[in-house]
């Protein structure tokens, strides 16, 4: 099965600041990154993905930057917000449509 | 639409025990996944279907069964409760490939799953 390893596990920053969250991956085949935030007690909920043809996305204050070489791709949150806080997971799927996530990173967001 | 709707919400069941966990989707998703999260961790796959009446194993599915008799419903049977499988047990959907890629996971509410 794939390896899916994202770091760091825990994150604090100043409101306003940004935030960098990282995964590798190791099925050079996978096509499909999307990321999840899910906050305590909840379902997780997709806020970005990428499709393994393009090597940005960017959304409002969130973007995703994909490098297939490597087989890492990257959560970038920008002007970050209180409401931002919660535990970001990375997945990839593999051409099985299968998909492995990560171990979760878990954002705070200090006011 | 519902989405993907999970029941029941909560459970607590006693060592050596059985029971069903239900997960149905209005989505006409051929792909769904069971996944259980455990303290802390990411979510680890248990069994997939690609469509009606085909499943598969995923990560971890020792002590657990799927079927899938209908698109809309892909229930997880858990055989003889151990501790070990107490857990939070997600199930999603998917429509699968979208052109270069994929489409992304819908997940229910989740199941909350003791085992005493």
């Amino acid at each position: 099965g794939e390896n899916v390893e994202q770091h760091p596990s825990t994150l604090s920053v100043q409101e306003g600041d940004s935030a960098v969250i990282k995964c590798t991956y190791s099925d050079s085949a996978s096509n499909y990154f999307p990321w999840y935030k899910q906050e305590l007690g909840k379902r997780p909920q997709l806020i970005i993905d990428i499709r393994s043809n393009v090597g940005e996305k960017k959304d409002q204050r969130i973007a995703v930057t994909l490098n297939k070489t490597a087989k890492h791709f990257s959560l970038h949150i920008t002007e970050t917000q209180p409401e931002d806080s919660a535990v970001y997971f990375c997945a990839v799927k593999n051409t099985g449509n299968q998909f492995y996530f990560g171990t979760g990173t878990s954002l705070t967001v200090i006011p | 639409n519902a989405g993907v709707t999970q029941t029941p919400k909560f459970r607590i069941l006693k060592i050596g025990q059985s029971m069903t966990l239900q997960c149905t989707q209005d989505m006409n998703h051929n792909y769904m996944y069971w996944y259980r999260q455990d303290p802390g961790m990411g979510l680890k796959l248990i069994y997939y279907s690609v469509g009606a009446g085909i499943t598969d194993k995923g990560e971890v599915p020792n002590g657990y069964n799927v079927s899938r008799s209908t698109t809309e419903d892909f229930p997880l049977r858990l055989e003889l409760a151990a501790p070990s499988q107490t857990s939070v047990y997600f199930c999603a959907s998917s429509l699968g490939n979208r052109g270069s890629g994929g489409s992304p996971l819908h997940f229910g509410n989740g199941t909350r799953l003791t085992v005493t």
